[in-house]
């Protein structure tokens, strides 16, 4: 069964620190893929990164990576030096690649970036 | 390119009625996604649509139909709408390239009230 976990309901991190987010996954396929979302609080989703799971690096865009350990089962985001337009809910999501495309996501963290 | 619309915005159901929601893409994806926002769930997975004519039950189906009128289009149907059904709808296709995902793009979503 493919299943997502984020266990950080909330955050509460200053301005210009580092954060990082917690996302672990389950699923016994090896082929696999792991997605961030950020919805801001006038609700659209916006992509920020992906990564497959034959991916050899973890993937980087911008300010974002996310650091994927696929033994333990984790796809952790990070953001480097945030800023107040960070503030935002993120979903992690995992979708099977060969079976149907299913994408399921995680229940979010709300971030908060103090000034 | 519109990426991926969603018709209606807005929309006040009285208990026992029915309602179809409209999503249509022009990026000639093949995958399509019906997921509900409530808050402290993140979004859940109604249907899903790995292509034209083949539909998923997603983890939360009950209560819901779904048609995949073409390649572009992808409804959702509530025929008989209860007050637990009240919830953001969003509306998403998926990009696969090169045997990898890519990036769900999503719909502006739809706020569903049913009294």
């Amino acid at each position: 069964a493919q299943k997502i976990t984020q266990t950080q309901p909330g955050m509460f991190v200053q301005e210009k620190e580092a954060v990082t987010l917690d996302c672990t996954y389950d699923t016994s396929d090896p082929s696999y893929g792991l997605f961030w979302y950020k919805q801001p609080s006038s609700g659209e989703m916006i992509f920020l990164i992906y990564q497959g799971s034959y991916d050899q690096q973890n993937a980087t865009e911008g300010r974002y990576s996310l650091n994927f350990q696929k033994a333990r089962k984790s796809a952790n985001l990070v953001i480097s030096a945030s800023q107040l337009g960070d503030s935002a809910m993120y979903f992690c999501a995992m979708g099977i690649m060969n079976r149907d495309d299913k994408i399921i996501f995680g229940k979010g963290t709300r971030l908060h970036i103090l000034p | 390119n519109a990426g991926v619309t969603q018709t209606p915005k807005f929309q006040v159901l009285k208990t026992g009625q029915s309602m179809t929601l409209q999503c249509a893409q022009d990026m000639n994806h093949n995958s399509m996604y019906w997921y509900r926002q409530d808050p402290g769930m993140g979004l859940r997975l109604i249907y899903y649509s790995a292509s034209e004519g083949t539909t998923d039950k997603g983890e939360v189906p009950n209560g819901y139909n779904v048609s995949r009128l073409n390649k572009r289009e992808f409804s959702l149907r509530l025929e008989s709408a209860a007050p637990s059904q009240t919830s953001v709808y969003f509306c998403a296709s998926l990009v696969v390239s090169s045997g990898s995902y890519n990036e769900q793009f999503f719909g502006p979503g739809t706020r569903l009230t049913v009294l």
